[in-house]
């Protein structure tokens, strides 16, 4: 069945430091890839998306890369702060059908 | 600005019982979701459901789950005979439209002992 690749499943940065997060998704009628950050004991909140028709998109510290030949998208976040600090997973859908998620980053930015 | 509620924020229940959880979704959205996340594991989808109809479900969502949007606000999933296995965080989600960001509320946490 489709499946979304994560890596790595924990990444600790120093805080200033740039994080990537990296997805790989197995269905090629997948055209909408969204990242989401989630907070302890809180539900996952939308940071930024893509779709497939554009490469890449950004968003003051965070920007997300796609490259659909190869089916890899990523996570950029620059100048990391404490408060970036969180789970972040990525997902993948086909016009927002079957929503599949990435095994999540536990991402640690130390001060 | 507006958001997706749940309640109970958790609840523990016995093996066999039924439970139910309900969400109400942002108010003009008309596409609602269900996911469940293992303790540590991924956010799994469950179901989505538009215009008072199942559209579309996974693997996970067998027999013993159902959906209902039982008035103009509430949105609730019922699981009806538990298993151990369906300890969990239940999250409800909604979209304007299907390939809209989907907003989640906080979950609840499911115990089943």
């Amino acid at each position: 069945g489709e499946n979304v690749e994560q890596h790595p499943s924990t990444l600790s940065v120093q805080e200033g430091d740039s994080a990537v997060i990296k997805c790989t998704y197995s269905d090629s009628a997948s055209n909408y890839f969204p990242w989401y950050k989630q907070e302890l004991g809180k539900g996952p909140q939308l940071i930024i998306d893509i779709r497939s028709n554009v490469g890449e998109k950004k968003d003051q510290r965070i920007a997300v890369t796609l490259n659909k030949t190869a089916k890899h998208f990523s996570l950029h976040i620059t100048e990391t702060q404490p408060e970036d600090s969180a789970v972040y997973f990525c997902a993948a859908s086909h016009e927002g059908f079957k929503t599949i998620f990435g095994a999540g980053t536990r991402l640690f930015v130390k001060a | 600005e507006p958001e997706v509620t749940q309640t109970p924020s958790h609840q523990v229940t016995q093996m066999g019982q039924e439970v139910i959880l309900r969400c109400v979704p942002i108010s003009n959205h008309l596409y609602f979701y269900w996911y469940r996340q293992i303790l540590g594991q991924k956010v799994e989808f469950l179901v989505s459901f538009y215009n008072n109809e199942i559209s579309e479900k996974s693997e996970i969502f067998d027999d013993q789950f159902s959906v209902e949007r039982p008035d103009g606000s509430n949105f609730t999933l019922k699981i009806r005979s538990t298993k151990l296995e369906d300890s969990a965080m239940y999250f409800c989600a909604s979209s304007a439209d299907r390939a809209e960001t989907q907003y989640f509320g906080p979950g609840t946490r499911l115990l089943v002992l």
